[in-house]
């Protein structure tokens, strides 16, 4: 257990609609970032946040947003969504997001159908 | 632009048999190099790191690592490979994304399959 929770674990939705997935980083962790992992395209960075600023940004679709609260917790926002946004998203965590090790949730899947 | 090859997609061994799985980075600095391990359905779990220093790194479950500047290499190795071991390997540097050195830059993986 990396000590970093997401939900929902799998999520099944309709293209066009919304939804959110939502991380809790490691106690402590003050940078969360989120991944997708995708067949077509493997592991690929989205965005990463850092005490609630957003610090860097990957290659995240404009259809995509983030946020980090106060209390660190952090959710991405999928909105318009297509087919090929089916993926496994993942969250990570790190005490202060320099490069130093990530400890990674356990994913959310989402499903477009 | 930083990024990763692991050259391997599928590697079959046998159990008992010794492994390396390959790994080259393209980063302009010192990078900082990570090896993940994916289990079917699960997140990924960190088997080492390499920061600086001992370019020799040990991880959890018996892997080790060699960081070999000169051929931009950072290739996993385990001297005897268990069933449990079965599963999708990851290699990664942290990358550059606007200033901040903070994201993973992840090569494609390689699934290793174990035969008995």
């Amino acid at each position: 257990d990396s000590g970093v929770t997401q939900t929902p674990k799998h999520l099944i939705t309709a293209t066009g609609q919304r939804v959110t997935l939502r991380c809790s980083p490691r106690s402590g962790d003050l940078s969360v970032y989120w991944y997708q992992q995708s067949l077509d395209q493997g592991l690929q960075f989205l965005i990463q946040y850092y005490n609630g600023e957003e610090r860097a940004k990957g290659n995240i679709l404009e259809r995509f947003s983030a946020q980090q609260f106060p209390d660190l917790h952090s959710e991405l926002n999928l909105s318009s969504l297509e087919l090929g946004d089916s993926a496994l998203y993942f969250c990570a965590s790190s005490v202060w997001g320099g490069g130093e090790t990530q400890y990674f949730g356990p994913g959310t899947r989402l499903l477009v159908l | 632009a930083q990024s990763v090859t692991q050259p391997d997609i599928h590697i079959t061994v046998s159990e008992g048999a010794s492994l390396e799985l390959r790994c080259n980075y393209s980063y302009g600095a010192t990078p900082y190099l990570f090896w993940y391990v994916q289990s079917p359905g699960q997140g990924l779990q960190l088997l080492l790191k390499y920061f600086s220093g001992d370019t020799l790194v040990q991880g959890i479950k018996g892997f080790e690592a060699e960081f070999k500047r000169s051929q931009s290499s950072f290739n996993l190795r385990k001297p005897s490979v268990h069933w449990s071991d079965a599963a999708e390997y990851f290699c990664a540097v942290a990358g550059d994304y606007g200033g901040s050195q903070g994201n993973l830059i992840f090569g494609k993986g390689t699934k290793l399959s174990v035969k008995p």
